[in-house]
């Protein structure tokens, strides 16, 4: 069974610094791996895809990266600004087209 | 587009009421999916249509669940009786599955429905 794990729960960084997020999960066939932004009280907002052949996709200030062999994959934020601040969510969909979403990372950049 | 949309934003029950929460994927989507978040379980797949078929309801929680996707632009999901534990956000999310075998696309979520169930 496929577990999809984000590790902090929660991340306080200044302004203007570059951070990772990270995704891990148990079971390496996925079809595909997808990040998400969530504000409070909001729904989800795609950031980023990357289908299992892939090693990156970028999308301006964010690269997300994956690593099917040893189940990882990371979200690279450079020059944080406050606006980022949100909950940052992974999920992967594999076999049997299942999906299955991490808890998510807290993030709050400090002005 | 619209986006995704949903109804109602905000539903507030009581116990062993029914209730029905609405959804109009974007068009030209193929796949439709029902989801619940909490904060104990965080966000969970109940219900996975493509192109209006259920393909996976493994995740809807019992009996007491029950979607429906009579067309290609409107999905239902209906609780009946709503307990006071069902009380939570429940997203809907629509996406174009790109092949037969089944690989899933970008996923777009709508802005949810908030329940709380008295």
């Amino acid at each position: 069974k496929q577990e999809v794990t984000q590790i902090p729960a929660a991340l306080s960084v200044p302004e203007g610094e570059n951070l990772v997020l990270n995704c891990s999960f148990t079971d390496s066939a996925i079809y595909n791996l997808q990040w998400f932004r969530q504000d409070p009280g909001k729904g989800l907002t795609s950031l980023l895809l990357i289908q299992s052949s892939q090693r990156e996709q970028t999308s301006g200030r964010l690269n997300a990266s994956l690593d099917k062999s040893s189940g990882r994959s990371t979200l690279y934020i450079a020059a944080s600004q406050p606006g980022d601040s949100a909950t940052y969510l992974c999920a992967v969909s594999g076999r049997d087209d299942k999906i299955i979403f991490g808890k998510g990372t807290r993030l709050h950049i400090l002005p | 587009d619209a986006g995704v949309i949903q109804s109602p934003r905000h539903e507030v029950t009581e116990m062993g009421q029914e209730v029905t929460l609405r959804c109009k994927p974007i068009s030209g989507h193929n796949s439709l999916f029902w989801y619940r978040q909490t904060m104990m379980r965080g966000l969970e797949l109940l219900i996975y249509f493509n192109n209006n078929v259920p393909i996976d309801d493994s995740g809807m929680p019992e009996d007491r669940f029950s979607a429906k996707m009579p067309n290609a632009s409107f999905s239902t999901l209906k609780i009946q009786p709503s307990e006071p534990r069902d009380s939570a956000v429940y997203f809907c999310a629509s996406s174009l599955t790109i092949s037969a075998g089944g690989l899933l696309g970008e996923q777009f979520f709508g802005p949810g429905t908030r329940l709380t169930v008295l």
